[in-house]
């Protein structure tokens, strides 16, 4: 079975600064897809970024950044410019693109600072 | 332009009590799960379903139903509710190809608490 940790329960930083949450994952797939997804306080999931694993580009969503090592099984955000909306639980999740869902990480809380 | 909504947002039960919490989508999906998410644990997948009339076992199925009788409908039952229960629920959809090759939209999540 496939596992996702997330090593870092909370994590704060001052606003503007760049931060970086960490996954690791174990799976013996070699086609798999990763995400991180954002729960604010609203309780709403938002998907961030994903990463298909047969690309080696890291993914990019604005802000938002992976880095992507296969070899290694790890796969952490980076947020740049953080801002006060940032402020959420993040989760690491991995698929093996099948129909039987999203293995998630216990999450990272991540505070940003004014 | 609904999503996925999950009904009811709140509830508390007591002990032995039953309930369902029903999903509903109107983005024609195949896919639909159901997950809990406790404090400190992310989110496990509790059932899932790839069509109607189909269902499956996830990683955390006891004490739980589920039946999928209309496509966009998805619902979890409780038929007799215990405190280790007591969770956010959470409900999601996705076309055929899973989480891979489509995006999936989560509803916004059902408070349960069992006393």
């Amino acid at each position: 079975a496939q596992t996702v940790t997330q090593s870092q329960p909370e994590m704060s930083v001052q606003e503007a600064e760049t931060v970086t949450l960490s996954c690791t994952y174990d799976t013996s797939e070699n086609n798999y897809y990763l995400f991180w997804y954002k729960q604010p306080p609203s309780r709403q999931m938002i998907l961030v970024i994903r990463q298909e694993a047969y690309k080696q580009q890291n993914a990019t969503e604005n802000r938002f950044s992976v880095n992507f090592q296969k070899a290694a099984k790890s796969f952490s955000l980076k947020i740049s410019d953080s801002q006060l909306g940032d402020t959420a639980m993040y989760f690491c999740a991995y698929s093996g693109g099948g129909a039987d869902g999203l293995t998630f990480g216990k999450g990272t809380h991540l505070i940003i600072q004014p | 332009n609904a999503g996925v909504t999950q009904t009811p947002k709140f509830r508390v039960l007591k002990t032995g009590q039953s309930m369902t919490l029903l999903c509903a989508q109107d983005m024609n999906h195949e896919y639909m799960y159901w997950y809990r998410q406790d404090p400190g644990m992310g989110l496990r997948l509790i059932h899932y379903s790839v069509g109607e009339g189909t269902t499956a076992k996830g990683e955390v199925p006891d004490g739980y139903n589920v039946s999928r009788l209309k496509k966009q409908n998805f619902l979890l039952g409780l038929e007799s509710a215990a405190p280790s229960q007591t969770s956010v629920y959470f409900c999601a959809s996705s076309h055929r190809g899973g989480w891979g090759n489509t995006e999936a939209f989560f509803g916004q999540g059902t408070r349960l608490t069992v006393v």
